[in-house]
């Protein structure tokens, strides 16, 4: 069965340091990706998708994020965080036709000054 | 666009009530999902539409609920009789097409006593 598994319930990092936040994933095809991010009392919205190509994906807000199939891996990074930032992580995978979004538990980041 | 707007985005009832949510999807997508959002059980897909016909109502957690799509801009969520268990934020999400980006309402916060 498809599977998302986010490690890290909850991060803090400083304002400025870098940023990794961890996606593992279980999909017996070739999957499809998403990191989508939810501020308090909001919606999600969408930072960055992987289909297909090149396995570095850019996305809004200064974020990116590397689909390793050796690792089942799909880690979004930020070189440098800034306050606003700050929000509910949340990586997903696309099954069934990929329009069936299997979300992971989600990543609570909060960013120090 | 307005984006997909839901309605009410607080909703307090007693155990038993019926308790109806509305969504508005963005206009010109053919694809409409409703999502439950608990602390406990994280994201889950409840149903999607497609042309507003039920594609897959598997996640739909037992009789008391249903949803419908009358038109390709109105769609409900009704759940009959309510219960505590059933207090969660509810979203809603539209997409264009298939493998598309889901664009999320600001969700239901639904409180049941």
């Amino acid at each position: 069965a498809q599977s998302v598994t986010q490690p890290d319930i909850h991060i803090t990092v400083s304002e400025g340091a870098s940023l990794e936040l961890r996606c593992n994933y279980s999909y017996g095809a070739t999957p499809y990706l998403f990191w989508y991010v939810q501020s308090p009392g909001q919606g999600l919205q969408l930072l960055l998708k992987y289909f297909s190509g090149d396995t570095l994906v850019q996305g809004i807000k200064g974020f990116e994020a590397e689909f390793k199939r050796s690792q089942s891996s799909f880690n979004l990074r930020k070189p440098s965080v800034h306050w606003s930032d700050a929000a509910e992580y949340f990586c997903a995978v696309g099954a069934g036709g990929y329009n069936k979004l299997i979300f992971g538990a989600g990543t609570r980041l909060a960013v120090h000054p | 666009d307005a984006g997909v707007i839901q309605s009410p985005r607080h909703e307090v009832t007693e155990m038993g009530q019926e308790v109806t949510l509305r969504c508005k999807p963005i206009s010109g997508h053919d694809y409409l999902f409703w999502y439950r959002q608990t602390m406990m059980r994280g994201l889950e897909l409840l149903i999607y539409f497609n042309n507003n016909v039920p594609i897959d109502d598997s996640g739909m957690p037992e009789d008391r609920f249903s949803a419908k799509m009358p038109n390709a801009s109105f769609s409900t969520l009704k759940i009959q009789p309510s219960e505590p268990r059933d207090s969660a934020v509810y979203f809603c999400a539209s997409s264009q097409t298939v493998n598309n980006e889901q664009f999320f309402g600001p969700g239901t916060r639904l409180t049941v006593l």
